[in-house]
């Protein structure tokens, strides 16, 4: 039930745009995003819930196609501080367990 | 308390030994769950708790593996007879019902030698 997430790994230079994929083979009632640094918990960054909303967090947006159990995450203009890994985590159902993705680990460089 | 609170932050134990994770989640949220994360790697779902309806245990390991929760308040992860593949970090979040997001605590770090 993990979602799969691509790609694994990216590095971008400043000020360069990312997108990260996340994929369920389920449908779905929501997807949220979630950055975790290095040492640190993950922290919440957005959730869509399903009807296909897109949804934006300073430069970081989201999409989420119910269609076809997908959501994508949009990074433009990167800063160093975008640097981490990045979850995405899915309900099947309202209220009921809570899976995350494969993770992408996301490297800013100067 | 202002956010979710585990202790210990840091467990080393031997091998065989049984251990108890702790997990104060926010106030008044009614859903809990416990993940794993081996260095490196991602959140394996553990279980889940929503309020005082029964966990959902689907992603226990193993039979030696065993949460409780106490109304809508702390949970504790226990882990007995421990082995070194369980080492990692284990990493509690709560929610509220009305709003989805989880806030995570800042984990426990479980060594088993």
């Amino acid at each position: 039930q993990q979602p799969v997430q691509s790609p694994q790994a990216v590095i971008l230079r400043e000020g360069e745009d990312a997108v990260i994929n996340c994929s369920s083979s389920k449908a779905l009632y929501s997807v949220h995003w979630y950055r975790q640094k290095h040492g640190e918990a993950p922290v919440f960054l957005m959730i869509l819930l399903k009807g296909g909303e897109q949804k934006g967090h300073e430069k970081i947006s989201a999409s989420f196609n119910e269609k076809k159990q997908q959501s994508s995450l949009y990074l433009t203009a990167s800063q160093l501080s975008y640097s981490g890994t990045y979850f995405c985590g899915t309900e099947i159902v309202a209220g009921n367990q809570f899976y995350f993705g494969t993770g992408t680990s996301l490297t800013v460089i100067p | 308390g202002a956010g979710v609170s585990q202790s210990p932050s840091n467990k080393v134990t031997e091998k065989g030994k049984d251990v108890e994770l702790r997990c104060d989640p926010i106030s008044g949220h009614t859903a809990l769950y416990w993940y794993r994360q081996r260095l490196g790697q991602g959140l394996e779902f553990l279980i889940y708790f929503q309020g005082n309806s029964a966990p959902d245990k689907s992603g226990l390991p193993s039979d030696r593996f065993s949460a409780e929760r106490t109304g809508e308040s702390v949970s504790t992860l226990t882990i007995q007879r421990t082995q070194q593949e369980d080492s990692a970090v284990y990493l509690c979040a709560s929610s509220s019902r009305d709003r989805r997001e989880k806030f995570f605590g800042p984990g426990t770090r479980l060594t088993v030698l």
